[in-house]
């Protein structure tokens, strides 16, 4: 089993459709999350972190299940230019102090 | 507040050379990760650097090499380029090796492209 995995998709999508994408990780330790949203050639940047709680952020939720161990990205009213990849990120744990990155879910709005 | 630079933003070299990547930090961060992005793929942690000592590796073989400054700033150097190593170069800059609750800050990345 791969340490994060995600649906590469593409999720193809119609303008002010909702959309939610899932990732799972395998490190029950993993103390931090985050999603990432990568424009085409372009660097990853961070969108939000994921809280145990959930948060919201404008049209965007994120939630974190421990139990099951995988997180989720909650995007509504999807608008033409949230048309990007979404990487998620595992922050350390169990020692380790490196975060592991997703493959990352494709996503295209169209009008 | 200066973000994370790297240089070059583009490179094309050929099977067999040798390449020199450079990244400057953010300001006020002492740690750097390097990862490598092929296309389609997320990106895959090669090394971190922690006050000038390497802090850990991926799955990388020894002709991946690394330095940090004294400034925190960094190279990335591969040997004995092979096609497969063509993709984008991340730099990622935080603040302490167990700064695990704000996420990286990315350089813009550089480009090698192995003909």
């Amino acid at each position: 089993r791969k340490e994060v995995e995600q649906d590469p998709g593409p999720f193809n999508v119609p303008e002010g459709a909702t959309v939610a994408f899932n990732c799972t990780y395998s490190n029950s330790a993993s103390q931090s999350f985050f999603w990432y949203r990568q424009d085409c050639r372009k660097e990853p940047k961070l969108l939000m972190s994921v809280y145990s709680s959930g948060n919201e952020d404008g049209r965007f939720t994120a939630q974190l299940n421990r139990a099951s161990q995988y997180i989720s990205l909650l995007i509504r009213d999807s608008k033409l230019s949230d048309s990007a990849t979404y990487l998620c990120v595992v922050g350390p744990g169990g020692g380790s102090y490196i975060p592991t990155f997703g493959r990352g879910t494709s996503l295209i709005v169209h009008p | 507040e200066t973000g994370v630079t790297q240089s070059p933003t583009h490179l094309i070299k050929t099977r067999g050379q040798q390449v020199t990547l450079r990244c400057s930090s953010q300001s006020g961060h002492n740690t750097v990760s390097w990862y490598q992005q092929a296309l389609g793929q997320g990106p895959q942690f090669i090394f971190q650097y922690y006050r000038e000592e390497e802090n850990g590796r991926g799955n990388f073989p020894p002709r991946f090499s690394g330095l940090q400054f004294p400034n925190y700033s960094s190279e990335l150097n591969v040997n004995a380029l092979e096609l497969d190593d063509s993709a984008l170069y991340l730099c990622a800059s935080s603040l302490g090796q167990r700064d695990t609750n704000a996420g990286y800050t990315f350089g813009s990345g550089t480009r090698l492209t192995v003909v």
